[in-house]
């Protein structure tokens, strides 16, 4: 059963800095991973999507790097802003077109 | 581009009540997706759709009940409400067959309150 993990729960940084969002998931075999941003009490905003063969996606002032055979991913935000503050969730399907499998987020702050 | 549409947006309804909400996908997108996101939880897979069959049940209330129509717009019907039904309930839609790895479009959400 895949399980998702994203740690830390919470993050706090200065305006500027370079961050790295953790995701972590139990089974290899994944068929894609999905970031997602989401501002308190709104929708979810799909951010980078991974297909298993692909190591990252770039967006703008985000990467998104996967590593099936350690079963993580990660998020890097370049030069963040206070506009970044939200809560970051990883998700993957658990079948090719399936329900998506979320971690529980990181919640990130960015302070001016 | 066209976004996924959900209504309402707010809900308030009192306990044993029935509300029912909906969904629009993106256009030309087959499946949809009903997820429920409680307070300060991930969001939690309901059920799903393709091609306006039931493809993927999760744990769904037998109180709720859903269905896609032939315009692939879909409705989620929840009936006997409970205070824990109080959640944010999203609708994703994509596209594609059942091997398909496409991005889900999430909606902006249905704040249901059950009081």
């Amino acid at each position: 059963k895949q399980e998702v993990t994203q740690i830390p729960a919470a993050l706090s940084v200065p305006e500027g800095e370079n961050l790295v969002l953790n995701c972590s998931f139990t089974d290899s075999a994944i068929y894609n991973l999905q970031w997602f941003r989401q501002d308190p009490g709104k929708g979810l905003t799909s951010l980078l999507l991974i297909q298993s063969s692909q190591r990252e996606q770039t967006s703008g002032r985000l990467n998104a790097s996967l590593d099936k055979s350690s079963g993580r991913s990660t998020l890097y935000i370049a030069a963040s802003q206070p506009g970044d503050s939200a809560t970051y969730l990883c998700a993957t399907p658990v079948l090719p077109g399936g329900k998506l499998i979320f971690g529980q987020g990181t919640e990130l702050s960015v302070k001016p | 581009a066209a976004g996924v549409i959900q209504s309402p947006r707010h809900l308030i309804k009192e306990k044993r009540e029935t509300a029912t909400l909906k969904c629009y996908p993106i256009p030309r997108h087959d499946t949809v997706y009903w997820y429920q996101q409680g307070p300060g939880q991930d969001p939690q897979f309901l059920i799903s759709f393709y091609e306006k069959m039931q493809s993927d049940k999760g744990s769904i209330p037998d109180r709720f009940s859903a269905q896609q129509f032939s315009d692939y717009h879909s409705e989620l019907n929840m009936s006997s409400l409970e205070l824990g039904d109080s959640a944010l309930y999203f609708c994703a839609s994509s596209w594609g067959t059942e091997t398909s790895t496409d991005t889900q479009y999430f909606g902006p959400g249905t704040r249901l309150t059950v009081l």
